[in-house]
């Protein structure tokens, strides 16, 4: 069965830092790009990050200003993201999702149950 | 790509049709998925290459359209399809790109 057990998620000072982590199982986790995905409490999903399976190729949202930096470890079956100067902003839960195809970009087909994140003083 | 969804709230009582619109602000062929999302769950795959269901989800999910213009269709509402539906467009990236949602409320 596949799973994404995503951990990282907590309570951080505006200006602070977090590194997220997304462990996967039940599927060869070095052939699938990745991704983050963010859900403010009480509005949509919005994309974050993605990498390719070679971690080759990787992308973040504009938004974001490069302050976010997504990263794999295909030896320990896991992504990560590394979120620097943390704004209220960026209060929200964090997904990780596997693409269903082993072509970069294609649907999610997989996402774990969030870890949250909150930025306040 | 901007995605619209809407309606932004639609209400349907159970046992009723349920239809669901999505539109891209640029051609993306069949490259669009649809999700439903639960409050404290996972999204949960439905639909990809805009008609093609995904694994264990009911007949009763159905989608379509291609270009600009999309479809999810429920055709039969059961208590447990009442959520919020993303559809979201995989044609090119950075960035991927989400609709805002619908959220499906019971009537």
């Amino acid at each position: 069965e596949v799973q994404l057990v995503e951990s990282g998620g907590g309570l951080v000072q505006p200006g602070g830092s977090l590194r997220l982590s997304c462990v996967a199982s039940g599927f060869t986790f070095a052939d699938y790009a990745m991704h983050w995905v963010r859900q403010v409490p009480g509005k949509g999903l919005q994309w974050v990050s993605g990498i390719s399976s070679d971690s080759v190729l990787l992308a973040h949202e504009d938004s974001l200003e490069g302050r976010f930096s997504i990263s794999r470890d295909n030896t320990r079956n896991s992504l990560y993201l590394q979120m620097n100067n943390l704004r209220r902003e960026d209060t929200a839960f964090y997904y990780c999702a596997k693409e269903g195809e082993l072509s970069l970009l294609s649907w999610f087909d997989r996402w774990g149950q969030g870890t949250l994140v909150t930025v306040s003083s | 790509v901007v995605m619209t969804q809407s309606p932004v709230t639609l209400s349907v009582s159970p046992g009723e049709r349920a239809t669901l619109s999505c539109r891209a602000s640029q051609n993306i062929y069949t490259n669009l998925a649809w999700y439903q999302h639960k409050p404290g769950q996972a999204p949960r795959l439905l639909i990809h290459g805009a008609s093609t269901r995904a694994a264990g989800i009911p007949a009763r999910f159905s989608g379509s359209g291609s270009g600009t213009e999309f479809t999810l269709t429920i055709s039969s509402l059961q208590s447990e399809d009442f959520a919020v539906y993303y559809c979201h467009q995989y044609h090119n990236w950075p960035p991927v790109t989400f609709g805002q949602g619908t959220k499906l409320d019971i009537k």
